[in-house]
Parts: C-alpha cells; structure tokens; sequence
C-alpha cells in the first residue's frame, strides 16, 4: 500500500529564514504522481506542484523549490526567503492506481509552518 | 465563481441526527471524491466516484453514504451522526484521461461539529 511520510508535525522559523519541508513515500508503482498542497489558516487546499515519477528534474518557482530524489523516495520542499505569508500546514500527497487501474491520492499528515515576524 | 463549491461550509448538529453535505462543480470534471481532515491524520478518502453509475469506497466509509446525482454533484451523507464524525470534510474533483490530468481540485470545505 501507498504512504506518504511528513515526519515534521510542526516547524518555526523567523521571517527571511529558509525552511525545507520533507515528504518520504511509499510505493510498489514504477508510475506516480506527488504534490504539494498549502492549506493556509482560511482552510482551502492550494495546489502548489505535481511531480510524475519519471521527472526527477528540480523544479523552482519563485521561492519556491522542489528537491525529488527517487533513490530516497523523497519529494521535500524548500521556501527560500520565508515570509508571514507562507504560514499554513502543508501537505505531501502521492498518487498511484489501486488493482483496479483507478487513480488515488494518499496525503500525508502534513507539516504546520509558522513564520515568525 | 468557484469552479467547487460545497454547502453548508459550516454545520452543528447533534448526535443521531442525519447529515447531508452537498457538493458541486462547474468543471465539467467526471471525478469527484469525498475527504475527511482531522487534526494531526491529515485528509483521509471516505468516498469517490469516477462517473454518474460509479461509486467507490475510500479509506473510512463506515458511517458515510454518498450519491451521485450528476456529473456535477455529489454528496455525503451521514445517517446517524456521532461525536467522532466531527471533522472538515473535503469535495474534490478531477479530470478523467491519462495519469498527467490527475490533479485535484479541492472545494473550500465544510466544518462539521456533531454534539
């Protein structure tokens, strides 16, 4: 079975400090998909990024960046700079087909991010 | 407009009482799924359906019910609610087609409190 790891419940850091987020995975899947969600204070996920199994390439949008390192089975998250912003849990999901060939997204149990002013 | 959106985004109500939380898209999406969050487990999948005729048991359906009226709405019912329920319940869709479509599109959630 699929699992998704965030061993960091919660993290703090002062405002312009960066932080890095880990995301450690489960699967039996050769194809997969992982993401990234935000979930800020007002409840709503946010999409942050997809990543499928066989783009092993770093991805970096604004400040911030993706590290996926399948010899780890790894998908961790950097936020470059951080501001009071950024504050919100996050969350790590996978995506793999059950024996059935449906699609399903297992998150983790997601980190909350504080940034201290 | 939100392209998801779920009612009532906030409820109490009390034990045994039956509980139905609606959700509905304009995405023209196939998928739709249904998601429970409690603090410190993260989202777990209760229900999901991949078309109208289609529905799927999730992770926790004990005490969950679902109906998938059309493609554009799908909802979650509780026949007997109970104190454990309590949680904020996640609508979701997604495209149908190859695994690169298979992003989620969250509605911004119903806060459930059963007394």
């Amino acid at each position: 079975a699929q699992k998704v790891t965030q061993a960091q419940t919660e993290i703090s850091v002062v405002e312009k400090e960066d932080v890095t987020l880990d995301c450690v995975y489960e699967t039996r899947d050769t194809t997969y998909y992982l993401f990234w969600y935000k979930q800020p204070p007002s409840g709503e996920l946010v999409f942050l990024i997809r990543r499928n199994s066989f783009d092993e390439q770093n991805e970096i949008s604004g400040r911030y960046s993706w590290n996926f390192q399948k010899s780890t089975s790894s998908f961790n998250f950097t936020i470059t700079a951080s501001q009071v912003v950024d504050s919100a849990v996050y969350f790590c999901a996978l995506s793999e087909a059950d024996n059935f060939g449906n699609e399903k997204l297992t998150f983790g149990t997601g980190t909350r991010l504080t940034i201290i002013p | 407009d939100a392209d998801v959106t779920q009612t009532p985004r906030n409820r109490i109500t009390k034990t045994g009482k039956r509980i139905m939380l609606e959700c509905s898209q304009t995405k023209g999406h196939d998928r739709m799924y249904w998601y429970r969050q409690d603090p410190g487990l993260g989202l777990r999948l209760i229900y999901y359906s991949f078309d109208v005729k289609d529905i799927n048991k999730g992770e926790i359906s004990d005490g969950y019910s679902v109906s998938r009226q059309a493609q554009a709405k799908f909802s979650l019912s509780l026949e007997s609610a109970i104190p454990n329920q309590t949680a904020l319940y996640f609508c979701a869709t997604s495209a149908p087609g190859d695994r690169a479509d298979n992003e989620q599109f969250f509605g911004p959630g119903t806060r459930l409190t059963v007394l």
